[in-house]
């Protein structure tokens, strides 16, 4: 099976402008979560989305949202970028909703605001 | 709020030496407790957990509720095992996943 998938795999991007961030799960996985990795704050979850619904969410400001597709693939969008959201961005799925689940990661996505 | 501390940044041995990564965890109710690991130029995958009490590459942590710690142990270490290990817990409601903030093993020939 083909593992997670993340696009764009690195990105720049100037304050104030926004971004989309794409992740095809493994297929048959209908959980995708979303992760920031810092330095200074390690990782930190995002969001969880099942069946299209956003499940779960950590505290992040509402700049960041996302969304899933019927078919599971998943975006999620920082609106006015700012310096502090540099970091890298995973993706990881699971066949049913829940951290306890095995979770699969992507590579990540390397955003570096400027 | 549920938290995982990592006490060490880095953890240096050398090869046939037994490993022991810290990993202490504060919660009120009944977590689910993980190890993810990320070898170099790999992506962070699930080491072991420990409702399933398995040992994995060697590995074994158990859950200690009296002392809030979930340590990973390993008698022997190889210089396969260096790598980024992330301590991780789930609270009741199995929902997200909160990681710890990283040890660094690295295993020296």
């Amino acid at each position: 099976k083909a593992g997670v998938t993340q696009t764009p795999r690195y990105l720049i991007k100037t304050r104030g402008q926004q971004v989309t961030l794409s992740c095809s799960p493994i297929s048959g996985h209908r959980s995708v979560s979303w992760y920031q990795q810092t330095p200074g704050q390690g990782l930190q979850f995002l969001f969880e989305y099942f069946s299209e619904t956003q499940r779960n969410k950590g505290n992040f400001p509402g700049r960041f949202s996302g969304r899933q597709f019927s078919n599971s693939r998943s975006e999620m969008n920082v609106s006015t970028l700012e310096l502090g959201d540099s970091a890298l961005y995973l993706c990881a799925s699971s066949l049913r909703q829940g951290g306890n689940y095995e979770q699969y990661f992507g590579p990540g996505t390397r955003l570096t605001v400027t | 709020a549920q938290r995982v501390t990592q006490p060490e940044k880095l953890l240096s041995v050398f090869k046939g030496a037994p490993v022991e990564l810290k990993c202490n965890y504060s919660y009120s109710g009944s977590p689910e407790l993980f190890w993810y690991v990320q070898y170099s130029r790999q992506r962070l995958q699930l080491l072991l957990r420990h409702i399933s009490r398995e040992s994995i590459k060697g590995f074994t942590a158990d859950l200690n509720k009296g002392e809030t710690s979930f340590h990973l142990k390993k008698p022997f270490a190889q210089e396969e095992d260096s790598a980024m290990y992330y301590c991780a817990l789930t609270d009741t409601g199995r929902r997200a996943l909160t990681f710890g903030s990283g040890t660094r093993l690295q295993v020296q020939p």
